[in-house]
């Protein structure tokens, strides 16, 4: 099966400064990657998502890359604010193996205003 | 707007007491998870429906877990006996289809004393 990994596990920054989560995947048929964000006592939600035919995808302050040579992806986040602070979970997932989700095991988010 | 209904959200069991969760997903949704997230971790698998049909339950204890969905709809999650280790974020997931976003539900936690 899949194996996520993620890293780092904790991560702390200032407020405006940028934040970067690295995640590499195992499974060369995985071919979609959403990025979930867990506020404390809350569901997890979709914050941005990149398929496999593609590079890069952008919205406001947050930014997804794909290098699916290397089989890792990153979750970029600009001008970071209190509010961004969070547990942040990669995924992969492929249609060949049932569109089930591997999950990472997720990096705490501290925005330091 | 349509979100994933999950019940109760917090239950305390006693080991070796029945225990079930609930969930409804958003209408349309043919695909459906239950997960267990343990505190600092990602969310695992535990059984994946597409519809009434069981896609993946490798990793459900079977011997102490059960899931239904039998009119290809709700679906509940049943654990007996329930073990200490048992104590867990249990979340309900759905989606529209194949690699597509997986909407949460906002989870069961369950306590085992």
């Amino acid at each position: 099966g899949e194996n996520v990994e993620q890293h780092p596990s904790t991560l702390s920054v200032q407020e405006g400064d940028s934040a970067v989560i690295k995640c590499t995947y195992s499974d060369s048929a995985s071919n979609y990657f959403p990025w979930y964000k867990q506020e404390l006592g809350k569901r997890p939600q979709l914050i941005i998502d990149i398929r496999s035919n593609v590079g890069e995808k952008k919205d406001q302050r947050i930014a997804v890359t794909l290098n699916k040579t290397a089989k890792h992806f990153s979750l970029h986040i600009t001008e970071t604010q209190p509010e961004d602070s969070a547990v942040y979970f990669c995924a992969a997932s492929s249609a060949s193996t049932g569109n089930q989700f591997y999950f990472g095991t997720g990096t705490s988010l501290t925005v330091i205003p | 707007e349509a979100e994933v209904a999950q019940s109760p959200r917090y239950k305390i069991t006693e080991k070796s007491q029945a225990v079930a969760f609930w969930c409804d997903p958003i209408s349309g949704h043919a695909t459906l998870y239950w997960y267990r997230q343990i505190l600092g971790q990602g969310p695992e698998l535990l059984v994946q429906f597409q519809d009434e049909s069981v896609v993946d339950d490798s990793q459900l204890p079977k011997d102490r877990f059960s899931a239904e969905r039998l009119k290809g709809v709700d679906s509940t999650l049943k654990i007996q006996p329930a073990e200490l280790g048992d104590s867990a974020m249990y979340l309900c997931a759905s989606s529209l289809g194949l690699n597509t976003e997986a909407f949460f539900g906002q989870g069961t936690r369950l306590t085992v004393v």
